[in-house]
C-alpha cells in the first residue's frame, strides 16, 4: 500500500532532550515536506526537500532540522525541544516538481508534547 | 497563490449530497483548485483537483464556475465518515526544481454529517 509512515504517533518529552521524528514513504516520491498544525494557526510548513540532499526552509523552520540522505526518508530533528514546539506534526510527499493527479500524500501525524 | 474563502461550518443529512462552496475571486489562469479534507487529527487527504473543467472521481465532483472565481465540491451521498474539515486550496503547479510550492491551508469548512 502506498503510504507515508511517521513514527512515533505520540511522544511526550522534556525540554532540551533531543528527539527525531521519522518519516518514510514507499512511493519513490522526490518531494517531501514537514508541517505542524496548531489550533487557530492551521497547517504551517516547517521544511521541505526537493530530492536527496536538497532541503529548504518553510514558513516556521526555527528550532528544527531535517536531512534527506535517502529518497524514502525525511526525518525531523528537534535538537533542543521547547514547550512551544508542542504540536501535531505531519509529513507529506509528492512526485517531483509536478504534483501528481493525486496531490500530496500525508502521514498519520505525530502528536508531540514538550514539558 | 490566490486566497480562498470558505464557510466556517456546514451540516448535511446522511445520504444527501453535501455541497461545499469556495470563493477564489483572485485566481489566476495557471492556478488549479485543489480540495483536501482532514478527519479529526488525521493527515489531510487529497480529494480532487481541477483547472477549469468540472471533474469527478470516486470520492467527489468538483464544479468550477465559468469565470473560475468560485467552485463547489460535491459529495453525492454523504456518510458519517465524511465528517471532516474540508480545505479548498488554489495553487499553481511547480514548473521547475527551484519552485517548490507548499500547500497553504486556510481554515476550511467543518462539515458535519448528521444521522
Amino acid at each position: 500500500e502506498a503510504q507515508v509512515t511517521q513514527n512515533p504517533r505520540y511522544l511526550i518529552t522534556v525540554t532540551g532532550k533531543k528527539l527525531t521524528v521519522t518519516c518514510s514513504q514507499n512511493m519513490n516520491h522526490e518531494y517531501m515536506s514537514w508541517y505542524r498544525q496548531d489550533p487557530g494557526l492551521g497547517l504551517r510548513q516547517i521544511y521541505y526537500s526537493m530530492n536527496v540532499e536538497v532541503t529548504d526552509k518553510g514558513d516556521v523552520p526555527e528550532g528544527y532540522k531535517v536531512s534527506r540522505k535517502e529518497k524514502r526518508n525525511f526525518p525531523l530533528i528537534l535538537e533542543s525541544p521547547s514547550p512551544n514546539q508542542t504540536s501535531l506534526y505531519f509529513c507529506a510527499s509528492s512526485t517531483g516538481t509536478v504534483v501528481s493527479n493525486y496531490g500530496y500524500t500525508f502521514g498519520s501525524g505525530t502528536r508531540l508534547t514538550v514539558v | 497563490d490566490a486566497k480562498t474563502t470558505q464557510p466556517t461550518s456546514m451540516d448535511c443529512a446522511e445520504g444527501r449530497a453535501a455541497n461545499l462552496p469556495c470563493n477564489h475571486s483572485t485566481i489566476s489562469g495557471n492556478e488549479y483548485v485543489y480540495w483536501y479534507r482532514q478527519i479529526h487529527s488525521q493527515g489531510p487527504q487529497y480529494i480532487i483537483h481541477g483547472l477549469k473543467n468540472n471533474e469527478t472521481n470516486e470520492m467527489a465532483s468538483l464544479i468550477i464556475t465559468e469565470d473560475r472565481k468560485s467552485s463547489t465540491l460535491i459529495l453525492p451521498h454523504a456518510t458519517l465518515r465524511d465528517t471532516a474539515v474540508y480545505y479548498c486550496i488554489v495553487r499553481v503547479l511547480p514548473i521547475s526544481s527551484g519552485s517548490a510550492r507548499q500547500l497553504t491551508f486556510g481554515s476550511g469548512t467543518q462539515l458535519t454529517v448528521l444521522p
